[in-house]
């Protein structure tokens, strides 16, 4: 069956610019997690949506925002660009229960210039 | 909250010889713990977790790791290690109770030379 996919797979930002990425789950799973990796940080939770809700959210500002939708597809949204959100971006999508493993997409490539 | 520990940012080892990548924990109560590796330009693939039951868990590629809660560790381990295992591994964790977040280490980057 069809993987986790992400869209678009590279991007590239002015600072300032807001920027949409998308997450299309593996059939029949209903969360769906964001997380950021640079080199020093390593992987940096985001959020994580179940049933179209957030069920956690990380430690970043308020410029980052998501929301799944019912079809269990989800957004991640970023405003007001800075130089050091250039990152990428995984998405990773599972059944839900917590015990669960999590199945990642090939993520984004944003680059903030 | 929950953290892992990654202590190691490179592991060296040469073709044939058995690898340890290590993890420590911290989690209020008891976890799950899972391992992923990473490829270039691709994302993270899931290896083994540890759930409940036996310490030892076996995994893809010959993976295992042994969970011990006395020392809140999870370390991954191969008998005899393979130039096609070098790449990023990601520790994780995730509280048994109450709705946390799976959290991931910094990664160890394990390099087999031939």
């Amino acid at each position: 069956k069809a993987g986790v996919t992400q869209t678009p797979r590279y991007l590239i930002k002015t600072r300032g610019q807001q920027v949409t990425l998308s997450c299309s789950p593996i059939s029949g799973h209903r969360s769906v997690s964001w997380y950021q990796q640079t080199p020093g940080q390593g992987l940096q939770f985001l959020f994580e949506y179940f049933s179209e809700t957030q069920r956690n959210k990380g430690n970043f500002p308020g410029r980052f925002s998501g929301r799944q939708f019912s079809n269990s597809r989800s957004e991640m949204n970023v405003s007001t660009l800075e130089l050091g959100d250039s990152a990428l971006y995984l998405c990773a999508s599972s059944w839900g229960a917590t015990d669960t493993e999590a199945f990642f997409g090939q993520g984004t490539r944003l680059t903030v210039v | 909250a929950q953290s892992v520990a990654q202590p190691e940012d490179q592991v060296n080892v040469a073709e044939g010889n058995p690898l340890t990548v290590k993890c420590t924990y911290s989690v209020s109560g008891n976890p799950y713990l899972f391992w992923y590796v990473q490829y270039p330009n691709r994302g993270l693939q899931f290896l083994l977790k540890y759930i409940t039951g036996d310490n030892l868990v076996k995994g893809s590629y010959g993976f295992e790791a042994e969970f011990n809660k006395s020392q809140t560790s999870f370390h991954l381990k191969k008998p005899s290690a393979l130039v096609s295992d070098s790449a990023l591994y990601f520790c994780a964790v995730r509280a048994r109770s109450g709705n946390t977040p799976l959290v991931f280490g910094k990664g160890t980057r394990l390099s087999v030379i031939a």
